[in-house]
């Protein structure tokens, strides 16, 4: 099993619909998460740390569930420029595990 | 948040040469890591540079073929040595700036195709 799963996709979503992905980890006693952002031929960008109680920014919204060891991103009300390759991403001490990506193509 | 400059942004080699990448940062940062992302993969930690010190190789990399530097607080550089095309890949620096709660910032990566 790896260490962090995310479903590649892809996602094809049409403009303005909620789509919600998923991401698991191995490692119980993972300390932070986060959902990284990547757009074609770019680097990975920090899109939100995710929080035991939940966060919110904007259309965005990352939830984590430490009994099931899962992840999740909600965005709603999806734009054409949301689409992209989001990373979850799990350290705990000195490492970091990044996902190999879930692919979103959001169509008009 | 950090601002680091990554160059080259990419190149094409001949198998058998080497090639040094190289970070600047715009602050002084204790860690830098060096990354590397194949074609729909994702990222693969090379090595932890330290100031100071020897940098820290993961499993599966050694510093014969992925030499390290990093003289100061605010560069580093990543050599691939005596390359082959399996090396063709994106290369990424990171660092973990202290005042930013757990994310890390990337430089723009270095597109390398051996040939």
């Amino acid at each position: 099993r790896k260490e962090v799963e995310q479903d590649p996709g892809p996602f094809n979503v049409p403009e303005g619909a909620t789509v919600a992905f998923n991401c698991t980890y191995s490692n119980s006693a993972s300390q932070s998460f986060f959902w990284y952002r990547q757009d074609c031929r770019k680097e990975p960008k920090l899109l939100m740390s995710v929080y035991s109680s939940g966060n919110e920014d904007g259309r965005f919204t990352a939830q984590l569930n430490r009994a099931s060891q899962y992840i999740s991103l909600l965005i709603r009300d999806s734009k054409l420029s949301d689409s992209a390759t989001y990373l979850c991403v799990v350290s705990g001490g000195f490492k970091t595990i990044f996902g190999a990506g879930t692919r979103l193509f959001v169509k008009a | 948040s950090a601002v680091i400059s990554q160059k080259p942004s990419r190149d094409i080699c001949q198998r058998g040469t080497s090639l040094t990448i190289q970070c600047q940062v715009d602050s002084q940062v204790t860690m830098m890591f060096w990354y590397r992302q194949q074609p729909g993969q994702s990222l693969t930690l090379i090595a932890t540079a330290n100031q100071g010190s020897e940098a820290t190789y993961e499993s599966g990399f050694v510093i014969d073929k992925f030499p390290i530097s990093r003289p100061n607080l605010t560069f580093s550089t990543l050599t691939v040595s005596n390359m082959s095309p399996e090396d063709s890949s994106i290369y990424l620096c990171s660092v973990k700036p202290p005042d930013r709660v757990g994310g890390y910032t990337f430089g723009s990566g270095t597109r390398l195709t051996v040939v």
